[in-house]
This record gives C-alpha cells, structure tokens and sequence, in this order.
C-alpha cells in the first residue's frame, strides 16, 4: 500500500494569511507515461462530507475559489490557501490513485 | 444537480452482516465516465476505501477488506449496494457512497460524495 503522510497534523492560521499543507507519499505516485501525478485534495467541514477541492495534483476542481492551489510532483506535495478564510475551516486530506486508493490521516485547520 | 443518498440500519449486531443502499439522484449510475464507491471514516478518524463498482459489474476492492466485501448495482433503481460481513466494533464509522471519476477506463478520483450514515456494530 502506499502510505500518505500529511504535516502538520493541526495548523492555526490567522484571517487573510497563507496557510500551507504537507503530503508525502512512501512511494512517487508520478505516472512517467503521462506526466500526471495521481494525487486529490479534500476539504471537509464538520458534520459534512469530503468536498474535492484538487485533482492531478494541481487541477482545481469547477467552482473551488481560486485560493486554493496544488503543487508538488512525485512524493511531496502541497496545498495552499493564499488568504484563509473563516468558511476554510476544516480537515484536509490527500488521496493517491496511482495503486489503489489511500488517504492521508488528515490536517485539521483552524483560525487563529 | 447529482445526489447520493445512503440508506440502511443504523445499529448491526457483532458477527452479521451490514448492508447499506446508495441511490443516486440527477445523473444515471449506468454513465461510462464513472465507478460508484464506497468509502467510509471510524468516529473522529481518517477515511478508508471499501470499493468500486462500475455499472457493468466490474469492481475494485481494498485488499484489506476484499474477503467480507460484496458489492452490488441496480441499474433500473439507479442504486448501488455494500455488504460487509462478519462485522466487529472496528466496522463501527460513518459510511459514504461517491461517485468515482474515470479516465480511460480506470477509476481516480471521487467528485460527488453521499452525506453519509453512522453504522454502529454493537449487541
């Protein structure tokens, strides 16, 4: 299985700052042939389900503010808020699709 | 707009089997660009993949669980259903049906997601 490790486990950021987000893979989910990397994001509030907010690592899904961004390539990525707001809190989790389908344990954000 | 909605007991007894429904609502689950999932996350945990049906009857299934796993789909009912048997407190979570996006023919990603029910294994 491959194992997705997301840091910090809880990150407190003020209104209007960056916040940033950690995932790393134990192995690349790179697929060469395509140049894809085979990595979601997910945000999820509290009593909702997971929203998916970044797909192929990078592609913002239709309707996700702009604020929200994915990067990284291989095993370590990121996802970035580039102005929190007050509705962003939430848990964030990583998801690889390379082999089979693994999530990260989870980031839970917060206002400062 | 496309809604998944789970349905099923609430309260499974150790050693049975949980069954769960999920109908799908504003799209037609016999699409070819997607696989139905289930996915599901323990009370205060992650999320962990059950499995994947397409509408032909091709699925995926987490190894970890694959051996007390059967998934089914209903094509005229528009639904798709979970069987997890021989369920112990560990089974206890919140499970949800997605819909899974395919790319040439392989499933990726999940884009809509059900609300969810809380399935409890207790005697």
């Amino acid at each position: 299985d491959i194992v997705m490790t997301q840091s910090p486990d809880s990150l407190a950021v003020s209104l209007g700052e960056r916040a940033t987000i950690n995932c790393k893979s134990s192995q690349s989910v790179l697929y060469r042939s395509n140049n894809k990397n085979y990595l979601g994001w997910y945000q999820q509030k509290p009593g909702q389900p997971p929203k998916l907010l970044i797909y192929w690592a990078s592609t913002r899904e239709s309707g996700v503010p702009d604020r929200f961004s994915g990067s990284g390539s291989g095993t370590d990525f990121t996802l970035t808020i580039s102005s929190l707001q007050a509705e962003d809190v939430a848990v964030y989790y990583c998801q690889q699709y390379y082999s089979s389908y693994t999530f990260g344990q989870g980031t839970k954000l917060e206002i400062k | 707009q496309l809604q998944l909605q789970e349905s099923g007991p609430g309260l499974v007894k150790p050693s049975e089997t949980l069954s769960l429904t999920c109908t799908v609502s504003g799209g037609s689950i016999s699409s070819s660009s997607y696989y139905w999932g289930w996915i599901r996350q323990p009370p205060g945990k992650g999320l962990e993949w059950i499995g994947s049906m397409y509408y032909s009857g091709t699925t995926y299934y987490n190894p970890s669980l694959k051996s007390r796993v059967t998934l089914s789909v209903d094509t005229s009912k528009n639904q798709f259903s979970l069987k997890l048997s021989s369920v112990t407190a560990a089974d206890t979570a919140v499970y949800y049906c997605a819909r899974h996006v395919v790319v040439a023919g392989i499933p990726y990603y999940f884009d809509y997601w059900g609300q969810g029910t809380l399935v409890t294994v207790s005697s």
